[in-house]
C-alpha cells in the first residue's frame, strides 16, 4: 500500500451523522478512485476522479460526496451515514503507464 | 446475474499442492485481465496482468485466459502458507479508463 494513506482506520457512526474519509497520494498520479467492499459483493466503485477539479460517478454513489482540488487528495464524504453504508472503504490510484491500481490500507467503517 | 463470477470459497490446501481459482464472465468485449491478492485487513495488490488470450508465468503463478469459455484461472505452483489471502479477479474494456469490472474474491488459505 505504499503511497496510498487512509485516515482513519476504523470509525463507528451514528445513524445521521456526517463524516470525510481523508485519501492522499505521494505519487503523483492523475486517476484516484473510492471503493467499498462488502462480503461476498467484490469491490463496488462508489466515485472517481481523472484530475483535479474532475469528479464523477461510479456504480454506487448515492449518499456519497467528492472533490477533488488537488491532485495528491481525494476525500469521500458522507454526508447522513446509514447502516446501508457500513463497510470496508478503499481509495485506489492508478498508474497509466502500467495500468496498475494502487490501493490504501482501507477504512473500516461502521453505521449504528 | 454478475458481470463476473467468482467462487467466493475458502478453498482448503496442503503447503506444496497447486491451486487453480477461476473467474467466469459474461462480457466479451473484455480484454484486459487482472488478479489482485488481498491479505487479510489490507488492501488488494496487483498479482498478474494479462491482455487478451494465453499465458502468462510469473514466478509460481500463471494466469491464463480463454476467451472462447469466457474463463480465467490463476494457477500457484508449490503453494505456500504466506500465499493464503483473498484473491480478485478483475477485468476491463479497452478503453475505460480504470473502470475494472471485479469478482467478489476467492479466500485461499495453504494448511502447512
Amino acid at each position: 500500500n505504499a503511497g496510498v494513506t487512509q485516515t482513519p482506520k476504523f470509525q463507528v457512526l451514528k445513524t445521521g451523522q456526517s463524516m470525510t474519509l481523508q485519501c492522499a497520494q505521494d505519487m503523483n498520479h492523475e486517476y484516484m478512485s473510492w471503493y467499498r467492499q462488502d462480503p461476498g459483493m467484490g469491490l463496488r466503485l462508489i466515485h472517481y476522479s481523472v484530475g483535479a477539479g474532475i469528479t464523477d460517478q461510479g456504480e454506487v454513489p448515492n449518499g456519497y460526496n467528492v472533490s477533488r482540488s488537488t491532485t495528491e487528495d481525494f476525500p469521500l464524504r458522507l454526508l447522513s451515514a446509514a447502516p446501508s453504508q457500513t463497510s470496508v472503504y478503499f481509495c485506489a490510484i492508478a498508474d497509466l503507464s502500467t495500468d496498475t491500481q494502487y490501493f490504501g490500507p482501507g477504512t473500516r467503517l461502521t453505521v449504528l | 446475474q454478475k458481470e463476473v463470477e467468482q467462487d467466493p470459497g475458502p478453498l482448503s490446501v496442503p503447503e506444496g499442492a497447486i491451486v487453480s481459482l477461476n473467474c467466469t464472465y459474461s462480457n466479451s468485449a473484455f480484454q484486459y485481465f487482472m488478479w489482485y491478492r488481498q491479505y487479510s485487513r489490507k488492501g488488494p495488490e496487483l498479482l498478474m496482468y494479462t491482455y487478451s488470450s494465453g499465458n502468462k508465468e510469473d514466478g509460481r503463478f500463471t494466469a491464463q485466459v480463454d476467451k472462447s469459455s469466457k474463463y480465467i484461472s490463476l494457477f500457484i505452483r508449490d503453494s505456500q502458507p504466506s500465499d493464503s489471502a483473498t484473491y480478485l479477479c478483475a477485468m476491463k474494456e479497452p478503453g475505460s479508463n480504470y473502470q475494472l469490472i471485479w469478482g467478489a474474491g476467492t479466500k485461499l488459505i495453504i494448511k502447512p
